[in-house]
């Protein structure tokens, strides 16, 4: 079945550091992937929808230029927390969805970002 | 603003009981509809599809009721391994997925 695997895991940084998280489709072409973010006791929240070859969507009250998002090729998708601080601390999870299918998403393991 | 409404919870219920959870949308328009279960700092996964003629698998069972736009997740003979939160995720159309806010399930001894 189609895999997403999503690096690191997990991430402790200190206030001011930027952090990177990628996200691949491992067997299957993704045109489009999704961020988002989880807090604790909270649902997940879609931060942005990334598209191959074009800029990425933000959901409202997402700063684009603090979590950069690039999908350069139609297996990777990357997000960069810049200058995190902690109240970025949350858990990051990507999925994707094969290009041109309604099917289901495919999740990422998930990357519990913890910034000190 | 298109919306997926799920209720909260938690549904405390027993073991073995059997516990029922409703999803609404409000695209008419929405084309695909899924059950995902997620575990407390991981990743969803997929739980079922929801197919316009009912599914159903093992003790779960899912609905989907076009005309009053609501979809739902049937569990029987509930096990402590079904505690989760369950999110309900509605495909509006190519690369549009809405998630509903997940109904967490506890299930106790």
């Amino acid at each position: 079945g189609a895999v997403v695997s999503q690096h690191p895991s997990r991430v402790i940084c200190k206030s001011g550091t930027s952090v990177k998280i990628e996200c691949r489709s491992l067997d299957f072409q993704a045109t489009t992937m999704f961020w988002y973010r989880q807090f604790p006791k909270q649902s997940l929240m879609l931060m942005a929808t990334s598209n191959e070859g074009s800029k990425a969507t933000y959901e409202q009250g997402v700063e684009k230029d603090k979590f950069l998002i690039n999908h350069a090729s139609l297996t990777l998708s990357t997000l960069t927390v810049t200058s995190a601080h902690p109240e970025d601390s949350s858990f990051y999870i990507c999925s994707a969805q094969r290009a041109r299918s309604n099917e289901k998403l495919f999740f990422g393991s998930g990357t519990q970002l913890s910034v000190l | 603003r298109k919306e997926v409404e799920q209720d909260p919870g938690p549904f405390n219920v027993p073991e073995g009981a059997t516990v029922a959870f409703n999803c609404t949308y409000s695209n008419s328009a929405s084309q695909s509809f899924f059950w995902y279960r997620q575990d407390c700092r991981k990743e969803p996964k997929l739980l079922m599809s929801v197919y316009s003629s009912g599914n159903e698998d093992g003790r779960f069972t899912a609905q989907l009721n076009r005309a009053s736009q609501y979809i739902s997740l049937l569990i029987r003979d509930s096990k402590l391994s079904d505690s989760a939160t369950y999110l309900c995720v509605v495909n509006e159309g190519y690369s549009t997925l809405t998630f509903g806010k997940g109904t967490m399930l506890l299930v106790s001894p």
